[in-house]
């Protein structure tokens, strides 16, 4: 599976759009972009995932470049209960396994 | 309400005492597995089950067994725990088709004396 980079922290102010970036440049064409997040030491939480479209849901928007080597994970109003690791994965389907790195730190600030 | 359950939420034991950490998940989900996590090295995979019956070993399986009977649970067994198997688990489920929407569980905390 591609490797991803994410920068390990990142700030944002209750109520502003966090803007989530993700690299991930060795991306294969049949790979998805998964997206979760580990409010501390709770279980992992699945957000959104995507192909080559951009994606919405309830929580949150990705946005797929258009080469797809990065993505950004959108949460559009930022609350203090989104404090948390944010992981962005590559994977192809049906792996039966996610290799989760080390994500990115997100602190909501009030 | 659709949920992964772990049990014990928290473990103490010593060295050599075998131990089961429970697994269910109410969701009908044919995908489960188990992770670990520790500091500085993440999450990593010990054991997966693709559907009942069938098992296999992830990325840290030494020192661990499993076993699908039902498709709702998934035990993880530690036959003769050692101080480095002391972590935060993690039991995950997912439907077969798209089996990296993973839900997970809330996690045990073990630690072993």
């Amino acid at each position: 599976d591609a490797k991803t980079t994410q920068p390990p922290s990142m700030d944002c102010a209750e109520g502003r759009a966090a803007n989530l970036p993700c690299n991930h440049s060795t991306i294969s064409g049949n790979e998805y972009v998964y997206w979760y997040r580990q409010i501390h030491s709770q279980g992992p939480q699945y957000i959104i995932h995507g192909l080559k479209n951009n994606e919405t849901n309830e929580m949150a928007s990705l946005i797929i470049t258009e080469d797809r080597k990065s993505s950004t994970l959108i949460l559009p109003h930022a609350t203090l209960r989104d404090t948390a690791v944010y992981y962005c994965i590559v994977s192809r389907g049906s792996n039966y396994k996610l290799t989760f790195g080390k994500g990115t730190l997100l602190t909501v600030n009030p | 309400e659709a949920q992964v359950t772990q049990n014990p939420r928290y473990l103490i034991t010593v060295t050599g005492k075998k131990l089961t950490v429970t697994c269910s998940q109410n969701m009908n989900h044919e995908y489960m597995s188990w992770y670990r996590q520790d500091p500085g090295l993440g999450l990593r995979q010990i054991y997966y089950s693709m559907n009942v019956e069938v098992t296999d070993k992830g990325d840290v399986p030494e020192g661990y067994k499993v076993s699908r009977k039902e498709k709702r649970n998934f035990p993880l067994i530690l036959e003769s725990p050692s101080p480095n198997q002391t972590s935060l688990y993690f039991c995950a489920s997912s439907r077969r088709e798209n089996n990296e929407k993973l839900f997970f569980g809330s996690g045990t905390q073990l630690s072993v004396l």
